[in-house]
């Protein structure tokens, strides 16, 4: 049973590109999550999703930013017109039910570098 | 403002030392704290603590909870080179649709040298 798949695993883009990131939950996961990682901080919760539906998107940048976890395939982070400050790693995390946590399995990550 | 607080936020030690990691956290909502081990990928779960004063252990690893004092500590014995690493620790708050949502602090990295 694989784990948490995410890709890329690095991604470099210029400025004002289009970045996609994906994220494959394990079998018989259907709550994604995905967070950010900064330099010199902690992992920021930025989205929340099951399948077809966004449940909690509070943490996610108003603007260039957004998510989606269709009914087959797997759930997309997207980011409109990179900036600098978009350099970070971005992690996804999936759980069989919402219970966080202890049932979260964390991927390995993008990191995604702008230039 | 950040909800959950570590401590120290880097540690270098030689092989053989204890250390201990600590964690506080906001109070309102509170429901459980969870510490991660990071290396260069996927953070690993290490324990999840709910209640006051139960110690869970793995190995060398333990950790027990403070409700009173709001903290968490992460004790490693005898450590070993293989214990370099970012240690996250997390906590769950019980807000409704925030359920399953971790709020991390920034991590202490800790480095063994041999």
């Amino acid at each position: 049973n694989a784990g948490v798949m995410q890709n890329p695993r690095h991604l470099v883009r210029r400025r004002g590109q289009e970045a996609r990131l994906r994220c494959s939950p394990m079998k018989g996961h259907s709550h994604v999550y995905w967070y950010r990682q900064l330099p010199e901080e902690g992992l920021k919760f930025m989205v929340y999703l099951q399948k077809e539906n966004i449940i909690d998107e509070s943490g996610m940048p108003k603007e260039r930013f957004s998510a989606e976890f269709p009914k087959e395939g797997p759930s997309i982070l997207r980011i409109q017109q990179v900036v600098r400050g978009d350099s970070a790693a971005y992690f996804c995390a999936s759980s069989p039910i919402p219970t966080g946590g202890y049932g979260y399995t964390f991927g390995s990550g993008t990191r995604l570098t702008v230039v | 403002e950040d909800k959950v607080v570590q401590s120290p936020l880097s540690l270098v030690v030689h092989e053989g030392d204890t250390v201990t990691l600590n964690c506080s956290y906001e109070v309102t909502n509170f429901r459980s704290l969870l510490w991660y081990k990071q290396e260069k990928k996927a953070p690993t779960f290490l324990f999840m603590l709910t209640s006051s004063g139960i110690e869970k252990k793995s190995g060398r690893l333990s950790s027990i909870l403070d409700k009173k004092e709001l903290s968490s500590i992460l004790n490693i014995t005898a450590t070993q080179t293989g214990d370099s690493a970012i240690y996250l620790c997390a906590a769950i708050f019980d807000r409704g649709s925030t359920l399953g949502r971790l709020y991390f602090g920034r991590g202490t990295q800790l480095t063994v040298w041999p």
